[in-house]
């Protein structure tokens, strides 16, 4: 079955720091990839996602491309800030769209300290 | 993107009650929905889908007859807790479907005592 795999963190950064969070997945086709943002006690939001091969996703500084060959879909963001501490999520749908389950990684815990 | 709502956003109730946990599409009509579970620290999982005037499909190891799911509508669902137990505490998070994604509705926390 589908699978996706991320780093659990958690992750700590300076402000103002490169980031990088890692994602792989595995599933049948060209899956549509996403990354939620989960700030404390709230529920998911979409940060960014990505339809097919190649293409990036972008949204408040982060970035993440669709990378068939290497079935991944890293997060990145030039420089960090206090508010983006969250917990990032990767998630892929089925090729067969968006009332297929959603696949999640198991999150990754970002705090970025002043 | 679609705005997805909850009601409530937090509960606290003894043991044994039944809670029930709205999930509304405000600006588009789902004729699928989910409902997921997120325990502290871990990934979402789901529980179940609920299609429009049909019944839920659950997941294995998901109990039907505890965790009642009804669609009633193409902008509700409702997911109801029986016999609530502490063990039942947790992060509830329902989606609705169109056809590229599914948009994410805040959440509600329920707290079993």
């Amino acid at each position: 079955g589908d699978s996706v795999t991320q780093m659990e963190g958690p992750v700590t950064l300076s402000e103002e720091a490169f980031l990088t969070i890692n994602c792989t997945y595995t599933a049948t086709g060209y899956p549509s990839l996403f990354w939620y943002v989960q700030y404390p006690g709230e529920g998911l939001q979409l940060l960014l996602k990505a339809t097919k091969a190649d293409d990036k996703g972008s949204n408040k500084g982060f970035e993440a491309t669709y990378r068939k060959e290497t079935t991944s879909f890293h997060l990145e963001k030039g420089s960090v800030q206090v508010s983006d501490s969250a917990v990032y999520f990767c998630a892929l749908i089925p090729p067969s769209g968006g009332y297929q389950k959603v696949t999640f990684g198991i999150g990754t815990k970002l705090q970025v300290i002043p | 993107g679609a705005v997805v709502s909850q009601h409530p956003s937090r509960v606290i109730c003894k043991s044994g009650t039944s809670v029930k946990i709205e999930c509304r599409s405000l600006d588009f009509q789902a004729t699928t929905m989910f409902w997921y579970r997120q325990f502290p620290k871990k990934s979402l999982m789901l529980m179940a889908t609920s299609n429009e005037g049909s019944k839920a499909t659950y997941e294995q190891g998901v109990e039907k007859d505890k965790f009642l799911i009804n669609h009633a509508s193409l902008t509700l669902s409702t997911l109801t807790v029986t016999s609530a137990h502490p063990e039942d505490s947790s992060f509830y998070i329902c989606s609705a479907a169109d056809y590229n994604e599914q948009f994410f509705g805040p959440g509600t926390r329920l707290t079993v005592l």
